[in-house]
């Protein structure tokens, strides 16, 4: 079956430590996204890719990096630089806007701990 | 800018009772409007979108929307709530920006169902 994958669902991380939380699709989709949710925050944007070997930054990019080598793989690095890192880290992907507008699919998500 | 508003942080409702979430948006061109649910600890999965034509738009599970141009809403139905309706629901509006299709999100609205 298609769909997203993320791991792991469960991460901790001491302070001080990068850590990178991994996303792959096999939808055979373009464009994929990392969301960051806080509770009673709903979904903010971390990063997007339309394309392997192209990013731009969402609206809370600041700590975090990316990575398109593959179009199937998106991993998210959270690095020490992210003052406040506990969270829901959720990974999504649709298919390229030059077939018109379409929904997002979302993977399970990774929650992220910092110890 | 856009913007999604959903007033109504929490919900309870009884079992077998009807259900209205609300959500209000606010963008300039004509929007593309979704639906998501979210159990505890997963991902969101669409429940519904509305693009254009009808707009009485029906989704999976038995939800429907309906989109209100002059009042600037999509507000989420469903006649007969289930207790496995209880999670938490996320209205989001799609905008073209930097050359790709990006969701803004609102807030969320958890639902409680009373057996």
């Amino acid at each position: 079956d298609g769909g997203i994958t993320q791991s792991p669902k469960y991460l901790f991380r001491k302070e001080g430590q990068n850590v990178t939380l991994s996303c792959e699709q096999n939808l055979n989709h373009d464009a994929m996204y990392w969301y960051r949710q806080d509770p009673g925050q709903g979904l903010r944007l971390i990063y997007y890719s339309q394309i392997v070997n192209d990013f731009q930054k969402g609206d809370i990019a600041e700590g975090y990096s990316v990575s398109r080598e593959k179009k199937e793989s998106f991993p998210l690095t959270v690095t020490s630089a992210q003052k406040n890192p506990t969270a829901f880290y959720l990974c999504a992907s649709n298919r390229d806007r030059r077939q018109g507008f379409n929904e997002q699919f979302f993977g399970p998500g990774t929650r992220l701990t910092v110890l | 800018a856009q913007s999604v508003t959903q007033p109504d942080i929490h919900i309870t409702v009884s079992e077998g009772a009807s259900l209205e979430l609300r959500c209000n948006y606010s963008y300039g061109a004509t929007p593309y409007l979704f639906w998501y649910v979210q159990s505890p600890g997963q991902g969101l999965q669409l429940l519904l979108k509305y693009f254009s034509g009808d707009t009485l738009v029906q989704g999976i599970k038995g939800f429907e929307a309906e989109f209100k141009r002059s009042q600037s809403s999509f507000n989420l139905r469903k006649p007969s709530v289930h207790w496995s309706d209880a999670a938490e629901y996320f209205c989001a509006v799609g905008r073209l920006g930097a050359g790709s299709y990006q969701l803004t999100f609102g807030k969320g609205t958890k639902l409680s169902v009373i057996p």
